[in-house]
């Protein structure tokens, strides 16, 4: 099936670093979705972006949905510990189609 | 991930047993979702339901059966478990396909 690429695969943090992350697809989506996933939890929706170009912030992360619609980007500013977890793009078409399509995440991790 | 609530949140079945997991939904979502998390694979779809009387296949259909019971409901179920189906088993709704999708907490099923 469709796969998307998400980079880094796992990364470590110092508190106040910021963070990116990107997840890349050979097809076009009309939706793209970050999600964090802490240990023994479901994923919690963080940013969903809906329009290509589109730009959304919460709080200290912010996401973009790629002028192509292929691509997306999430960046953290000025980390801090509980921002450790996994970090799951989503591309999904809407409509009728169903579901979306998962990145493999990206580990979010503090340095030792 | 208030409003997907998803039981048991621990199973242990042996090779050849059935089961099945339930999932209810109080968000008034008309689509709802089967996926399962395992290492390195990231989350896959097992089947979905756009709307309440349907229910379709997603990328890892086989060994699962699902009943849409009415719009709250989204059941599971392995009529033969096997190994391979060692797994997290995550439901999950959005109120459009493929649009916003928001996960339960997860179900953790072995099978010895």
């Amino acid at each position: 099936g469709q796969q998307l690429n998400q980079s880094p695969q796992s990364m470590f943090i110092q508190e106040g670093e910021d963070v990116s992350m990107n997840c890349t697809s050979s097809s076009i989506f009309n939706t793209w979705l970050w999600y964090k996933q802490d240990p023994g939890e479901g994923p919690v929706l963080l940013i969903a972006l809906y329009k290509a170009g589109e730009l959304t912030s919460n709080g200290r992360l912010t996401a973009q949905f790629g002028i192509t619609r292929k691509d997306s980007f999430l960046n953290i500013s000025a980390s801090i510990p509980s921002d450790v977890g996994i970090y799951f793009c989503a591309g999904g078409y809407g409509g009728s189609q169903g579901n979306l399509i998962f990145g493999k995440g990206t580990k979010l991790s503090v340095k030792p | 991930n208030a409003g997907v609530t998803q039981t048991p949140k621990f199973q242990v079945l042996k090779t050849g047993q059935s089961m099945t997991l339930q999932c209810a939904q109080d968000m008034n979502h008309n689509s709802m979702y089967w996926y399962r998390q395992d290492p390195g694979m990231g989350l896959r779809l097992i089947y979905y339901s756009a709307s309440e009387g349907t229910t379709d296949k997603g990328e890892v259909p086989n060994g699962y059966n699902v009943s849409r019971l009415n719009k709250r409901e989204f059941s599971l179920r392995l009529e033969s478990a096997a190994p391979s189906q060692t797994s997290v088993y995550f439901c999950a709704t959005d109120r459009r396909s493929g649009n916003t999708i928001y996960f339960g907490e997860g179900s953790w099923l072995t099978v010895v």
